[in-house]
């Protein structure tokens, strides 16, 4: 079955270093997404982008972050100057139309320790 | 999204059929209702999606009631696999990108 590769599956970081999120989405989908749960948190929205641009992003998605697709099958979240609260569980996920009617496929995550 | 409520825990047997409740009383026409699920230490895992009717699929049933303020998530034969936080999702028509989580259901399945 396909799947949402990511990458690396755990990085730690210096507060105040950049840090840069690797996704490989599902060929051909679409739509991609970045979410991220906290320890012991509710899953948040983060990011989604379409078509090369960011079609949503939550409050939490400020000036620090910033997402691309470089070429036809990466999609990278990065974060400009860590900080301690950025620690988290990182997901990427993708899917094939926007419809409510189309489910999502989440990766395994990267775990982000900022120290 | 439209909020869901969900019983914050259950158990169950192994090899024993499971219903997993959720209510949204708030459930526009448009609305559908999602399904995930998270394994311990990995992301959230479509399960299934209906906006009316029952559906059924290789890992679950989906039974909607007739005024949709309610559905339940059945589970056929629990396994041990199956111990995951099930979140309910509503999801708005078209436009709507985002899944907004829950705090979910979590399951134990009890060998």
């Amino acid at each position: 079955e396909p799947e949402v590769t990511q990458t690396p599956s755990h990085q730690v970081t210096q507060m105040g270093q950049e840090v840069i999120l690797r996704c490989v989405p599902i060929s051909n989908h679409l739509y991609f997404y970045w979410y991220r749960q906290i320890l012991g948190q509710k899953v948040e929205f983060l990011v989604s982008f379409y078509n090369n641009e960011i079609s949503e992003k939550s409050e939490i998605f400020d000036d620090q972050f910033s997402v691309e697709r470089p070429d036809g099958s990466n999609f990278t979240l990065k974060i400009r100057s860590t900080k301690l609260e950025d620690s988290a569980m990182y997901f990427c996920a993708s899917s094939v139309d926007l419809g409510s009617a189309y489910g999502y496929t989440f990766g395994s995550g990267t775990r982000l320790t900022v120290v | 999204d439209a909020k869901t409520t969900q019983p914050n825990s259950m158990e169950s047997n192994e090899e024993e059929p499971v219903h997993l409740p959720c209510n949204h009383s708030t459930i526009s026409g448009t609305d559908y209702i999602h399904w995930y699920r998270q394994l311990p230490s990995q992301g959230p895992e479509y399960v299934i999606h209906g906006l009316t009717s029952n559906v059924n699929n290789r890992m679950a049933s989906l039974a909607i009631a007739e005024d949709r303020k309610s559905s339940t998530l059945i589970l056929h034969r629990a396994t041990l696999r199956d111990a995951a936080v099930y979140y309910c999702i509503l999801r708005v028509g078209a436009g709507s990108y985002q899944l907004t989580f829950g705090k979910g259901t979590k399951l134990s399945v009890i060998p």
